[in-house]
C-alpha cells in the first residue's frame, strides 16, 4: 500500500511569517509530486508540482523535493490570512497516472 | 464553459436506491478519475479511466460502478447506496503527467 504522510495540523503562523509543510511517501519509484490546496468546502486546487530533486519557486511558493529521503515539502512565504486552507500532497507513482493524495496539513494565518 | 462539472452538488438518497453522479470536461483530457473524501481518510480513489472504454479499479471500487462511453464523460453509479458512502465526491481530469483538475464535488448523504 502506497503511503503519502503528512502532519495534519493545525500549524498556526503569524502573518508575514514563513509557514513550512512537509510530506513523505513510502513508494520509491515516485516520480511527480503536487500540492494541492483545498478551502473548507471547496475543491482542491493545484498550486505546485514538481519532478526532480531541489526547489522549485512560484511566486511566494516553494516546493522542496529529496528523492533519496522520500521528502516533499512546500514552503508559503509572507503568509496571508488567505492562504489558511488545508493543504494535500500528492504523489504519483512512476508508471501511470493516478495520484495518491495525504490527508492534508491544516494552515492557519493568524492576524 | 470549458472545465470540469459535476451534478448534482448536492443528493440526500435512501438506503438500497440507485444513484448517479455525473462528471463532463470539456478540455477532451484523457485521463478521468473518481475520489471520495472522508474526514480522516482523505481522498481516496475509487475508479479511474484512461480513456473512453477504458476504466480501472482504485483503492475503494466497492459498491461503485463506472463507464465511459464518451472521453467527456465519466459517471459513476452506485448500484444500492449504503450508509458507509455517505461521502463528498470529486471528480477529476488530467493529461499526462500532469496534476488533476477537480470539479466541484458532489455532497451525497445517504439515510
Amino acid at each position: 500500500q502506497k503511503e503519502v504522510e503528512q502532519n495534519s495540523g493545525p500549524l498556526s503562523v503569524p502573518e508575514g511569517a514563513i509557514a513550512s509543510l512537509n510530506c513523505t511517501y513510502s513508494d520509491r519509484v515516485s516520480q511527480s509530486f503536487f500540492w494541492y490546496r483545498q478551502y473548507s468546502g471547496k475543491s482542491p486546487e493545484l498550486i505546485m508540482s514538481i519532478y526532480s530533486n531541489g526547489d522549485k519557486e512560484d511566486g511566494r511558493f516553494t516546493a522542496q523535493l529529496n528523492k533519496a529521503s522520500q521528502y516533499v515539502s512546500l514552503l508559503i512565504r509572507d503568509s496571508q490570512p488567505s492562504d489558511s486552507a488545508t493543504y494535500l500532497c500528492a504523489v504519483k507513482e512512476g508508471g501511470g497516472n493516478k495520484l495518491t493524495f495525504g490527508t492534508g496539513t491544516q494552515l492557519k494565518v493568524e492576524l | 464553459d470549458a472545465g470540469i462539472t459535476q451534478s448534482p452538488r448536492y443528493k440526500i438518497t435512501e438506503t438500497g436506491r440507485q444513484v448517479t453522479l455525473m462528471c463532463h470536461q470539456t478540455w477532451s483530457h484523457s485521463y478521468m478519475f473518481w475520489y471520495r473524501q472522508d474526514l480522516g481518510h482523505g481522498l481516496r480513489l475509487i475508479y479511474y479511466s484512461a480513456a473512453a472504454d477504458i476504466t480501472d479499479k482504485g483503492e475503494v471500487p466497492d459498491g461503485y460502478v463506472v463507464s465511459r462511453s464518451k472521453t467527456e464523460n465519466f459517471p459513476l453509479t452506485l448500484e444500492s447506496a449504503t450508509r458507509s458512502q455517505t461521502s463528498v465526491y470529486f471528480c477529476a481530469s488530467s493529461r499526462d503527467d500532469y496534476g488533476y483538475t477537480f470539479g466541484s464535488g458532489t455532497r451525497l448523504t445517504v439515510v
